[in-house]
């Protein structure tokens, strides 16, 4: 069964600055799918940016981009231009591309704090 | 377009009590899937569906039943509540098992055991 860790539960930044949030994996499988969702106090969850594990070049979504380090199992967010409305939760997640028990594993999440 | 509808919002049962969760979608999506949510943790995987007629279990299966009749619904059952299942519960669809496509999720039931 695969794992995410999230070895950061809070993160604070001040707003316009950058922060990284880190994520790592376990895995025996090659191939999989990478995602970071966010959560904001109202609950819903919104998928911020994903990453097929086959492409070597990393994902960027507008201020948000992802370091993947397919070797050290790591997969670590980096929000721009910090903003006040960037503040939530923040969790990793791996998906399978298919076979066993299917759906998202997801780390325990970052509590990420944009101080003004 | 509805997306993923959760009803209800709030829910607080007792203990031994029964109730269904329901959730809908309006997006012809194969996949759907619930998960529930406790404080400091992630969200982790009750069951599944690849399709109508075709369920399966998740990382935490015991103490729900789950059915998928037709494509638009998949309820999550509990028949003897426990207080161990109080917690966020979230249905998501996705337009097929293992896809690289967004999971779309609905907005959430809160659900508090006595």
């Amino acid at each position: 069964a695969q794992t995410v860790t999230q070895s950061q539960p809070e993160m604070s930044v001040q707003e316009a600055e950058t922060v990284t949030l880190s994520c790592t994996y376990d895995t025996s499988e090659s191939d999989y799918y990478l995602f970071w969702y966010k959560q904001p106090p109202s609950r819903q969850m919104i998928l911020v940016i994903r990453q097929e594990a086959y492409k070597q070049q990393n994902a960027t979504e507008n201020r948000f981009s992802v370091n993947f380090q397919k070797a050290a199992k790591s997969f670590s967010l980096k929000i721009s231009d910090s903003q006040l409305g960037d503040a939530a939760m923040y969790f990793c997640a791996y998906r399978s591309l298919g076979g066993g028990a299917d759906g998202l594993t997801f780390g325990k999440g970052t509590h990420l704090i944009i101080q003004p | 377009n509805a997306g993923v509808t959760q009803t209800p919002k709030f829910q607080v049962l007792k203990t031994g009590q029964s109730m269904t969760l329901q959730c809908a979608q309006d997006m012809n999506h194969e996949y759907m899937s619930w998960y529930r949510q406790d404080p400091g943790m992630g969200l982790r995987l009750i069951h599944y569906s690849v399709g109508a007629g075709i369920t399966d279990q998740g990382e935490v299966p015991n103490g729900y039943n789950v059915s998928r009749s037709t494509t638009e619904d998949f309820p999550l059952r509990l028949l003897s509540a426990a207080p161990s299942q109080t917690s966020v519960y979230f249905c998501a669809s996705n337009d097929q098992m293992g896809s690289y496509n967004e999971q779309f999720f609905g907005p959430g039931t809160r659900l508090t055991v006595l």
